[in-house]
């Protein structure tokens, strides 16, 4: 069984270009989650979604940012007009359907650098 | 706004030496997780703890819970090199379940 899946790993963008950062959850989870994780911090939740709906996104910038999990494919964080302070390590986690309490499993990140 | 506050942030220790890493947070809460964080990669799970006086141990390593007290620990038993890494903890706390708050983490390193 798969792990969750990120790409691309590393990820380099001149400021104002945008950023797109895909995730594919664990099979048969149905839960992604998106977390920031700036240098030397711990993760910062930013956004929880199911299949085609976002469930909470009080951790999201209120611009340039945002996400997506459709109904077939990844789930995409985009970054738009990115600036310096967006470089930091993003990770995707995921969670089955069902059991609150089941912990997230975190994929390998996609770290954004930003010129 | 609810923190979580790990302490020590920074520990360096000697093999084969017990200590303690503690994580205190400001609001209720009855699920807290434990991740491990090797330099530059993902998060590996740990430990699951979903109520007052939760128990759990893995090798070298043991967490427990005190929901009242909202008070979580890392125990970590006779250290060897390799459990050299960050180690956080957070609490969960999505109306929906799955909300974490992590704090700042510690940063282990056992000392041969």
């Amino acid at each position: 069984n798969a792990g969750v899946m990120q790409n691309p790993r590393h990820l380099v963008r001149r400021r104002g270009q945008e950023a797109r950062l895909r995730c594919s959850p664990m099979k048969g989870h149905s839960h992604v989650y998106w977390y920031r994780q700036l240098p030397e911090e711990g993760l910062k939740f930013m956004v929880y979604l199911q299949k085609e709906n976002i469930i909470d996104e009080s951790g999201m910038p209120k611009e340039r940012f945002s996400a997506e999990f459709p109904k077939e494919g990844p789930s995409i964080l985009r970054i738009q007009q990115v600036v310096r302070g967006d470089s930091a390590a993003y990770f995707c986690a995921s969670s089955p359907p069902g059991l609150i309490e089941d912990t997230q499993y975190f994929g390998p990140g996609t770290r954004l650098t930003v010129l | 706004e609810l923190k979580v506050e790990q302490n020590p942030l920074f520990l360096s220790m000697q093999e084969g030496k017990n200590y303690t890493i503690y994580c205190n947070y400001s609001t209720t809460s009855d699920r807290l997780y434990w991740y491990r964080q090797d330099p530059g990669k993902s998060l590996e799970s740990l430990f699951v703890l979903l109520s007052n006086g939760a128990v759990k141990q893995e090798g070298r390593l043991m967490a427990s819970l005190d929901t009242k007290a909202r008070l979580s620990t890392l125990h970590i038993t006779a250290a060897v090199h390799d459990l050299s890494a960050t180690y956080f903890c957070a609490v969960d706390i999505g109306e929906y379940g799955n909300k974490l708050v992590f704090g700042a983490g510690t940063i282990l390193r056992v000392k041969s």
